[in-house]
């Protein structure tokens, strides 16, 4: 079966500094990677996804993720961070071969401090 | 472009009664799904349709879920009887096709509270 694994609850990053969410996915087959943003009371909002080709991923508002197959990891990562950042960040994965279910990770919450 | 519209927008009920939300997908997207987020959770898929056709069902709970989307474009997803544990926010995300890479856009959810 499919999983994606957010090892962390919550991160904490100053403005200004550089932020990096931590996502790892079993799957069989390629996987197709994606991260979503959810601000309070609204729905997901979509960053970025890999399908194929390079590694690195570049999505909305500065946030860029790496596809790494060998560490089957995907980590969202953004150089400066702002306070409006501050969110919950959800990876997802589905699988190429079969599964076709969007499976989510639990999230991770991001609190940028001014 | 006008987004995913879900209604109502919040829902307070009793156990064992029923209710019904519905979603209206981005116009021409082919692909909607239904997730299912517990507090603390991340989406659960409970059904996708491709047009009018269910394309995977195998999380729904179907002694008491019920959902369908008749003539390819609005849904509605069915609780019946609901339970306390159904209390969560139920999201709707359409997708312009089915293939696995397809982006999928999300609604602002519905919250259920069962008292």
């Amino acid at each position: 079966a499919q999983s994606v694994a957010q090892p962390e609850d919550q991160v904490n990053v100053a403005e200004g500094n550089p932020l990096t969410v931590k996502c790892t996915y079993s799957v069989s087959g390629n996987p197709y990677l994606f991260w979503y943003v959810q601000y309070p009371n609204r729905g997901l909002q979509f960053l970025l996804k890999y399908i194929t080709g390079d590694n690195l991923v570049k999505g909305s508002y500065g946030f860029e993720a790496e596809f790494n197959k060998s560490q089957t990891s995907f980590h969202l990562k953004k150089p400066s961070a702002l306070v409006s950042d501050s969110a919950l960040y959800f990876c997802a994965v589905r699988g190429a071969g079969g599964s076709y279910i969007p499976t989510f990770g639990r999230g991770t919450s991001l609190i940028v401090h001014p | 472009e006008a987004g995913v519209a879900q209604s109502p927008r919040y829902k307070i009920i009793e156990k064992r009664q029923s209710v019904a939300f519905w979603c209206n997908p981005i116009s021409g997207h082919a692909t909607l799904y239904w997730y299912q987020q517990i507090l603390g959770q991340g989406p659960k898929l409970l059904i996708q349709f491709q047009n009018n056709g269910v394309v995977d069902d195998s999380q729904l709970p179907k002694d008491r879920f019920s959902a369908e989307r008749l003539k390819g474009v609005d849904s509605t997803l069915k609780i019946q009887p609901a339970k306390l544990e159904d209390s969560a926010v139920y999201l709707c995300a359409s997708s312009l096709g089915g293939a696995p890479g397809e982006t999928q856009y999300f609604g602002p959810g519905t919250r259920l509270l069962v008292l």
